[in-house]
């Protein structure tokens, strides 16, 4: 699976968009991009995934560039629960599925 | 229900104690994963289950021992622990073990004196 490179922390003021960037850049063509957050004392918790295109949910929505070397998550309007370890991660799934992640960056959203 | 629920919150146990973590849920998913987390670090994997059978164990020392009773339950059997296995233990499932969304609880937090 491709390394993934993401700034250790960034902050947010409350309801601005928040976006948060990842570079994959030796991502191969059947690896997908997957976003996870942490929030302090809980689980991680699946925000999106994709591959090629551009994806959106009701949580937030996944900028993936062209020649998939980076992607941008973007949290449209950041509220003080946002406030977590966001996990950039790529993976081919397939058997024996195996979600390894990496650091993260520690978004903080300030009132 | 999409929660996966993890018993104890929180548990102190000394070396020579044996005990076990629980982790349970409804949502069909016939994959299950135990993982470690230290403080302040990303969590790393140590089992998955498929259909009940164990598919990965990550060069997890023996003192950890996995069960997955039905497709429903996963438990991890601890003994002789050491205080450096001090750590949150995360349980997570998803639909199947090439699914890409995990749904993880909220861990156990064990300190190991």
């Amino acid at each position: 699976d491709a390394k993934t490179t993401q700034p250790p922390s960034m902050d947010c003021a409350e309801g601005r968009a928040a976006n948060l960037p990842c570079n994959h850049s030796t991502i191969s063509g059947n690896e997908y991009v997957y976003w996870y957050r942490q929030i302090h004392s809980q689980g991680p918790q699946y925000i999106i995934h994709g591959l090629k295109n551009n994806e959106t949910n009701e949580m937030a929505s996944l900028i993936i560039t062209e020649d998939r070397k980076s992607s941008t998550l973007i949290l449209p309007h950041a509220t003080l629960r946002d406030t977590a370890v966001y996990y950039c991660i790529t993976n081919s799934g397939g058997s024996n599925y195996k979600l390894t992640f990496g650091k993260g960056t520690l978004l903080t959203v300030n009132p | 229900d999409t929660e996966v629920t993890q018993t104890p919150k929180h548990l102190v146990m000394g070396m020579t104690n044996k005990k076990s973590l629980k982790c349970e849920q409804h949502m069909g998913h016939r994959a299950m994963y135990w993982y470690k987390q230290k403080a302040k670090k990303p969590p790393e994997l140590m089992f998955v289950y498929s259909y009940e059978k164990l598919s990965i164990n990550e060069s997890v020392p023996s003192r950890f021992s996995p069960e997955c009773p039905n497709s429903s339950l996963l438990n991890l059997h601890l003994h002789a622990l050491q205080p450096e296995d001090s750590a949150l233990y995360l349980c997570a499932s998803s639909y199947s073990s090439s699914n890409e969304k995990l749904f993880f609880g909220s861990g156990t937090q064990l300190s190991v004196l």
